[in-house]
Order: C-alpha cells, then structure tokens, then sequence
C-alpha cells in the first residue's frame, strides 16, 4: 500500500519556540493532504486540509496563524506549530490522498510534540 | 455535522469472535472505514466499505452496513492477542472529494486469555 512518513516522529521543545513536522507521501502524488491532532484517550481531529499550490482550509476553532500549512508539492506538506504552549502537546498526523484514488486516505505514523 | 459514536471498551476472550460497533447521523455519508491503533502508533486502515454495499468480507474481518439504522460494525473473527488496540470508525461525507474524515472516539479491543 502507500506509504506516508512524517518527520520528525516526537519533538521536546520549549514554550513559545516553533515546531516544523513534515509529512511526505513516499510513493504517490497526494494533491491533498491533511492534517488532525489526536489528544491522550482521545479520537482524531481533523484540523485543516492541505491542497497543494493553495491555502489551506482550516477546521472552525483552529487558528491559522498558529498552524501554519504549507503543501508546496505534490508529495511534501509541514505543519508549522509558532509560539507553541502546553497546552499544543498533543500527537500530530497528516493523510495524504492519491491522485488515482479519490476516496483512500493513507496515514503517517504521528509526531508526538511535547511543549515543556 | 457529522457525529459518529463508538462505544468505548470491548473485552474478549481470545479465539472468541469480536463485534465493534459504530453510528452515524449524516445519511450522505459515502465511504465508511475501519482503522487500527496500536499503542503510540499511527493510523492502520484495516477496511472500507462503500455507503451501497451491505456487507463486506476480508479474512477474518467482516464489515456490515445497515444504512437505514445508519449502523456499521466490524466483526473480527477468531480474535488473537495481537488485535489489541482502539478501533476508530471513520466516515467520509460527500460533501466533496477534499473532505477530511470524522472519526468516532474509538473502541479500545481487550482481549483476555
């Protein structure tokens, strides 16, 4: 099946330092790609959807200029978390769908960020 | 929008077959799709069904669709220790193509010896 890796897998950082996480669609073109937060005991949430050469579409709640999206490839988007808290401590994983197969979304494995 | 609902535990006992349910409430809902979790893992997709077929049948795992009851649930069979993990359902509306999935909280499968 596909595969879609994110990078880097867990992160340590300090409050109110920026965070980059990766996710690459490793066999396929993926022209969208999306991005959910997965809280402790909790279900997934979809925060925004990533079309590459566009903006992306943010959930109602989520703040844009705090998650910063950028799909700039047809195999590459990062999620940028600026100025992270505590309180953004949570387990990050994107999906990619392929061109060919409109309704399959492939998973990366999560980043673990923890905000110290 | 979307709510999908799951209950949370499910215990069985080993070689026993498990039954993992899940509802929806959006009867546009198109593609329903089963995934897997291991512990600090990501996201395995285990299976999907299209929003008209009844019934689909994969090895040990048997997905049924009530669409009037807007009922899917997930029957794996001859349920081993390594099928411990949360078990998300996860619905794909047809709103468009670009739509993320609204999963269910997911049901963690205990399985006792």
């Amino acid at each position: 099946g596909a595969v879609v890796s994110q990078h880097p897998s867990w992160v340590i950082c300090k409050s109110g330092t920026s965070v980059k996480i990766e996710c690459r669609s490793l066999d396929f073109q993926a022209t969208t790609m999306f991005w959910y937060r997965q809280f402790p005991k909790q279900s997934l949430m979809l925060m925004a959807t990533s079309n590459e050469g566009s903006k992306a579409t943010y959930e109602q709640g989520v703040e844009k200029d705090k998650f910063l999206i950028n799909h700039a490839s047809l195999t590459l988007s990062t999620l940028t978390v600026t100025s992270a808290h505590p309180e953004d401590s949570s387990f990050y994983i994107c999906s990619a769908r392929s061109v060919g197969v409109l309704n399959e979304q492939f998973f990366g494995p999560g980043t673990r960020l923890t905000v110290l | 929008g979307e709510d999908v609902e799951q209950s949370l535990f499910l215990s069985v006992r080993e070689g026993d077959s498990s039954v993992i349910n899940c509802t929806y409430t959006d009867s546009s809902s198109t593609y329903l799709y089963w995934y897997k979790q291991e512990p600090g893992a990501g996201l395995q997709l285990l299976t999907y069904i299209f929003s008209n077929m009844d019934m689909k049948q994969d090895q040990r795992l048997t997905v049924l669709l009530n669409k009037k009851d807007k009922h899917l649930s997930l029957r794996i069979a001859d349920t081993q220790t390594g099928d411990s993990a949360i078990y998300f359902c996860a619905v794909l509306n047809s709103g468009g193509g670009a739509d993320g999935l609204t999963f269910g909280k997911g049901t963690h499968l205990i399985i006792q010896p």
